[in-house]
């Protein structure tokens, strides 16, 4: 079975600042994709990033960027110039398209930007 | 406006009175789920739709039941609610878009069993 694992359940940075988030998975299977979900205090849950597990190339967003490593299952979240409105509640997510078609999500770090 | 409902947003209820919750999407989406927020344990899978007609179970389907009769809506069941129920709640859509399934989400049920 797949898991997610996100070891880091608080963190904390400076405004204009970078911080990374980490997130590690398990999985026996190729072909997936890994996303970064954001949940500010309103509760609404928003798509972050996205990645495609056959892509070697690191997904970029603005100022959102992963460091995707596949052999080492890997799928970290660097902000860089955080701002206060990054401060929310961050979710690492795996989907399978194998067979089944689950979110798997992880247990999330809480990020609060200081000013 | 593009967007995923749900309804109730806020529900107390006693522990056995079969409640609903429903979800529904205007996307025109075949793949549609249902999630329990819990502290500490982020978000877990209950079930899922690929299509009208079609579902499975995610990670945590005891206690509840979902049914697609159509392709806009996605209602969670709960036939005899129980305390360990008490949670919030996310229903989301999904499009398949270059293979990608980018999902949007509802705005959250918070559920209080009693």
């Amino acid at each position: 079975a797949q898991t997610v694992t996100q070891s880091q359940p608080e963190m904390s940075v400076q405004e204009a600042e970078t911080v990374t988030l980490s997130c590690t998975y398990d999985t026996s299977e190729n072909n997936y994709y890994l996303f970064w979900y954001k949940q500010p205090p309103s509760r609404q849950m928003i798509l972050v990033i996205r990645q495609e597990a056959y892509k070697q190339q690191n997904a970029t967003e603005n100022r959102f960027s992963v460091n995707f490593q596949k052999a080492a299952k890997s799928f970290s979240l660097k902000i860089s110039d955080s701002q206060l409105g990054d401060t929310a509640m961050y979710f690492c997510a795996f989907f399978t398209t194998s067979g089944t078609y689950k979110y798997i999500f992880g247990t999330g770090t809480r990020l609060k930007v200081l000013a | 406006e593009a967007q995923v409902t749900q309804n109730p947003r806020y529900l107390i209820t006693v522990t056995g009175k079969k409640l609903t919750v429903t979800c529904s999407q205007n996307m025109n989406h075949e793949y549609m789920s249902w999630y329990r927020q819990d502290p500490g344990l982020g978000l877990r899978q209950i079930y899922y739709s690929m299509n009208v007609e079609v579902t499975d179970k995610g990670d945590v389907p005891e206690g509840y039941k979902v049914s697609r009769k159509e392709k806009r809506n996605f209602p969670l069941i709960l036939e005899s609610p129980s305390p360990n129920q008490t949670s919030l709640y996310f229903c989301a859509s999904s499009f398949r878009s270059g293979g990608w399934y980018e999902q949007y989400f509802g705005p959250g049920t918070r559920l209080t069993v009693t």
